[in-house]
């Protein structure tokens, strides 16, 4: 069973458009994450929720919106896309924010924007 | 500012041979630091995680040491094989809590 699920694997699109990219978590984590990874492979938070609660919005521009249905799914909505956004996009989960626990990673979802 | 540094070129050594990598960072008091394998197209795993009071630790052939005074943290690999050649990833839990930050990663390729 997959622990942490991303969807799409990939996803090419134009300027301007909207797009969601989905995660879901099987482990009963309590907290959960989007990361950017961008062309030279740096790994940076973007939000983490916790128990559905929004806990850090790295200073991402608001046409970044994720959202959390229940503590199993976090999606990422991105509204206006721009060229800047093409990157992969993780999502990972936690037992606690923080704390000493080790945080498990989505197979990620690969982002163009042409 | 808080930064992570580890080395930004690519490791090359031979199978059978210790890997070490490095992960050196400032402005953080972390309580543990976290390593991390990424393989191409995947998303990190997770590998060791050390506390600031163990000076060392050990999971098979992996081995982490951690020296808050010198603020660094060694990745070993003993006997190394070509199915270790990945990006590894040294992470610190961030001041403010809640997330971690994740250095840039150090390719690892082991030759046969």
């Amino acid at each position: 069973d997959t622990a942490v699920s991303q969807t799409p694997k990939y996803l090419v699109t134009q300027m301007g458009n909207d797009k969601s990219i989905k995660c879901e978590q099987n482990l009963g984590h309590d907290t959960m994450y989007w990361y950017k990874q961008d062309s030279k492979k740096f790994l940076k938070i973007m939000f983490s929720y916790n128990n559905k609660e929004l806990i850090i919005n790295e200073t991402v521009p608001n046409r970044f919106s994720p959202k959390s249905p229940d503590k199993a799914h976090l999606n990422l909505h991105i509204n206006s896309l721009e060229l800047g956004d093409s990157a992969v996009y993780f999502c990972a989960s936690s037992q606690e924010s923080g704390t000493y626990n080790e945080q498990f990673f989505g197979p990620g979802t690969r982002l163009t924007v042409l | 500012s808080q930064k992570i540094e580890q080395n930004s070129e690519a490791l090359n050594i031979q199978e059978g041979k210790t890997a070490t990598l490095t992960c050196n960072y400032t402005n953080y008091s972390p309580a543990y630091l976290q390593w991390y394998r990424q393989d191409p197209g995947r998303g990190p795993v997770f590998l060791l995680l050390i506390r600031e009071n163990e000076k060392e630790k050990r999971k098979e052939r992996l081995k982490v040491t951690f020296d808050t005074t010198l603020k660094q943290s060694l990745f070993h690999i003993t006997a190394s094989q070509p199915a270790d050649s990945a990006t590894y990833l040294c992470a610190l839990e961030r001041n403010s809590g809640y997330a971690l930050n994740f250095g840039k990663g150090t390719s690892l390729l082991v030759t046969p």
